[in-house]
């Protein structure tokens, strides 16, 4: 198994621009996470789904964050427009009876 | 409601030395627990994980935990250290009843000295 898959593993963008970021679950995985990481304030968690269905979405810092699962294979995380305090390590985790895997992350810097 | 305390924000030990790094938790349900590493630069790796089965888990690299539920912890431990265990470890804590959401620890870095 490939594990989770994340894409762009770097991205650099300006000021204001949409950033979209990417997922790839484990296949047969119920579960899909967004976590963010930064110096300051650790790891926190965003947004989770349950089949598919966001389920709670409390931590998403504002309006300008949304996130998609069209389906059981992909996620999405944009930000629009993003801004030089996004900048940060996204990462994503699927899951099954609760043991979450992590990507590899994608490394944001919004410059 | 569940939580997790990490009681070192660091550990600094010397390489082919043991290794305790030290997790409390709390939670009102049967807890999944487990110990995550995550190396400079790098995603997060499952170290090893507890789910009710036996107490005394094995991880990779060498690492075990185990479960003392009079205590409340979940030690992670190494026998003899090695200069690539330099990383950060988190203690998380898992409940059914909350959707399998992980509560993490503040995590404890490692340092090896050679």
């Amino acid at each position: 198994d490939a594990g989770v898959i994340q894409s762009p593993r770097h991205e650099v963008t300006e000021m204001g621009q949409e950033v979209t970021l990417r997922c790839k679950p484990i296949s047969g995985h119920d579960y899909l996470f967004w976590y963010r990481q930064t110096m300051m304030r650790g790891l926190e968690l965003l947004i989770y789904f349950n089949n598919n269905v966001p389920i709670d979405d409390s931590g998403m810092p504002e309006d300008r964050f949304s996130a998609k699962m069209p389906n059981a294979s992909f996620s999405t995380l944009k930000i629009q427009p993003s801004e030089p305090r996004d900048s940060a390590v996204y990462f994503c985790a699927s899951s099954l009876l609760g043991t979450q895997y992590f990507g590899p992350g994608t490394r944001l810097l919004v410059l | 409601a569940q939580s997790v305390t990490q009681l070192d924000s660091h550990v600094s030990v010397s390489e082919g030395t043991p290794v305790l790094l030290r997790c409390n938790y709390s939670s009102s349900y049967s807890p999944s627990l487990f110990w995550y590493v995550q190396h400079p630069n790098k995603g997060l790796q499952l170290l090893l994980k507890y789910t009710s089965a036996a107490t005394l888990v094995k991880g990779i690299n060498g690492f075990e935990a185990e479960f003392k539920k009079s205590e409340t912890s979940f030690h992670l431990t190494k026998p003899s250290a090695h200069m690539s265990d330099a990383a950060e470890y988190f203690c998380v804590v898992s409940v059914r009843r909350s959707n399998y959401q992980l509560i993490w620890g503040a995590g404890t870095k490692l340092i090896i000295k050679p």
